[in-house]
Parts: C-alpha cells; structure tokens; sequence
C-alpha cells in the first residue's frame, strides 16, 4: 500500500521567505510526527497531532514554526523568514499506533 | 530523559550474524525500547521495540537484559541492505495524549557490511 508522502522532495529558498512542507500520512493512521535532520545530527522531534487533541509543540524550534492538520489526514509545516540554520532534511511519520512510526522521505530545505 | 549509548560503527561480514549493542542506564520502568535504521538518503525504518521480553520479528530480533539497562539488536543473516545507521531509542511519552511516543534519536551505530 502507499506510504508517508512529503513534497517538496527538495526545496531551494531565499533568506527570509517562508516555506510549506507537506506531508500524506498513511490513510487511517491517526498520530503524526514531523521531525527534521541538520547535517550529520540525529532526528530532533519538531510536533505531534493525534485526533482531535491539541498537538504537542514541544519541539518547535522557535515561533517562526508552525504546523497544521487539516480533517485528520494531511498536514503542512510553515517556516516564515527562513534563516540559513532551518536547513535541514524534514521528515513526517505517521502512525496507528504511536509506537510504530512510519516515516516519509523526507524534504530538503535549503536556505541560501 | 533517559539516554542511550551505541557504538559509532560496526562492521560485519555478509550472511554473518550481527549483534548491535545500546546501553541505556537510566530507562524507567514505562519507557519501549524501539531500533530503527536508515539506510543513506532515506527516511528512518522502524525494525523492532520491545519493553521487558525478547522480541523477534521478520527483521531482527531483540533481546533485553533482564535489568533492562542494555539491549541488543541481532540481526541473524547480515545482508548488503541491511548496511545502514541503527538507532536505539528509549519512547519518551510526551502530551497530548497517551499515543505520544516522539522519538529522541543520538548518533547511532553506522553498519557496514562485507561483502
């Protein structure tokens, strides 16, 4: 069956522009993760949806971060006025359960 | 958070088994041992997580020290593909709900095999 879909697959952009990431969980998975990769750095938790609950925005890095899941199913991570340090590969996963995550390919972003 | 430690590299010979080891001292009572992998350029791949028993699977197999301060990975017949970073990671329950299992992943064990 069809996995996690995120696109952009890469993603070029200027300096203080802001940036969509969009990620297709698995259909009926009800928890969703996104998480991004700096080079050589491990996956660092960004937030979580599940159902209707609040999400978990533990991780977001600063306020310039934001995400939203609409109708239960696709999610959008917004970036505004990038800087050179939100470079990294972005990465969904999704889940049924929580404890198996099933992770998406991830978006370059790149910020010149 | 409860941390784990990992070689940074292994090497193993194909269709040997590999046993790919992670120390993690300071696990609580209620946190899932997961291992996922990452082969180059693609999303993490969850492999197997288990919580007190040995666990095995169509990938691997788990085996948890009775203290459940170690854990070991073993893959029985090492492959071309299974040359990837392998990260053993303790579940930290977060908020918003009791599915909440955001991963915490360090630096992992880099796996090469041989052909």
């Amino acid at each position: 069956g069809a996995g996690v879909s995120q696109s952009p697959s890469n993603k070029v952009t200027e300096k203080g522009k802001d940036v969509e990431l969009r990620c297709d969980p698995i259909s009926g998975h009800t928890a969703l993760y996104w998480y991004r990769q700096s080079l050589g750095q491990g996956l660092e938790f960004l937030i979580y949806f599940q159902g209707n609950s609040a999400p978990d925005k533990s991780g977001l890095p600063s306020d310039r971060f934001s995400a939203e899941r609409t109708g239960g199913s696709v999610s959008t991570l917004t970036i505004q006025r990038t800087q050179q340090e939100d470079s990294a590969v972005y990465l969904c996963a999704s889940s049924q359960s929580g404890i198996m995550q099933y992770f998406g390919p991830g978006t370059r972003l790149t910020v010149l | 958070d409860a941390k784990t430690t990992q070689p940074n590299s292994m090497e193993s010979n194909e269709e040997e088994p590999v046993h790919l080891p992670c120390n993690h001292s300071t696990i609580s009572g209620t946190d899932y041992i997961h291992w996922y992998r990452q082969l180059p350029s693609q999303g993490p791949e969850y492999v197997i997580h288990g919580l007190t028993s040995n666990v095995n699977n169509r990938m691997a197999s788990l085996a948890i020290a009775e203290d459940r301060k170690s854990s070991t990975l073993i893959l029985h017949r090492a492959t071309l593909r299974d040359a990837a970073v392998y990260y053993c990671i303790l579940s930290l329950r977060g908020n918003s709900g009791g599915s909440n299992y955001k991963l915490t992943f360090g630096k992992g064990t880099l796996l090469t095999v041989n052909p």
